[in-house]
């Protein structure tokens, strides 16, 4: 079954506790990329990938490391998590996304708390 | 920069009857793509329907069709004979050709009343 998968899917933690969040797909897919969703302000980009070991920044990446070392695996780093990463964080992909309309394939979303 | 509004945080609409979410955006790109996205309760995003900006002609997808208008940078979606199901935070997506940078809306809350 095509899908992306990410683990853990919920997650409390303290505060400075270096954690990293997988995403994996299945599809051959080149690009990925990662968003968090906050209530009010929709989902935001916070890196994005066109292929194996290129990453770029998306709106939000302060806080955040990605590496892309095979082409189905991007994980998301949180060296220092503090409170405001509090967050439902979505990881996804596509076949492209230079040009047309590929559809993103998303993950089910993990759940990050910080306290 | 590039924005995505969605400026109805909540809607209603009774089963069986015809809504329409808006999405206005802002950019001065004359070549992107638009998506309106759908995530249920299970928090599950899933793709209802596409548009390139360079087609003239409004995507359809089944009950989900959008109006287009380039001009005045709107592309809203209208969802015909509401289903249960359709109760979703609906959000509306940009992405320039080109470029890998997706912008998203707030959402809409869409309540389906039976």
């Amino acid at each position: 079954e095509a899908q992306v998968t990410q683990n853990p899917r919920y997650l409390i933690t303290v505060t400075g506790k270096k954690l990293t969040v997988t995403c994996s797909q299945n599809m051959n897919h080149e690009y990925m990329s990662w968003y968090r969703q906050d209530p009010g302000l929709g989902l935001r980009q916070i890196y994005y990938s066109m292929n194996v070991e290129v990453t770029d920044k998306g709106d939000v990446p302060e806080g955040y490391k990605v590496s892309r070392k095979e082409k189905r695996n991007f994980p998301l780093i949180l060296e220092s998590p503090s409170p405001n990463q509090t967050s439902l964080y979505f990881c996804a992909s596509s076949l492209s996304a230079g040009e047309g309309t590929y559809e993103q394939y998303f993950g089910p979303g993990t759940r990050l708390t910080v306290t | 920069a590039q924005t995505v509004t969605q400026s109805q945080p909540e809607m209603s609409v009774q089963e069986a009857e015809t809504v329409t979410l808006s999405c206005t955006y802002d950019t001065s790109e004359s070549d992107y793509y638009l998506f309106w996205y759908k995530q249920p309760p299970s928090r599950q995003m899933i793709l209802v329907i596409r548009q390139e900006a360079y087609k003239q002609q409004n995507a359809t997808e089944n009950r989900f069709s959008v109006n287009f208008q380039k001009a005045a940078k709107s592309f809203s979606l209208k969802i015909s004979d509401s289903q249960l199901g359709d109760a979703a935070m609906y959000f509306c997506a940009y992405r320039t050709s080109g470029t890998y940078k997706y912008i998203f809306g707030t959402g809409t809350r869409l309540k389906v009343l039976a």
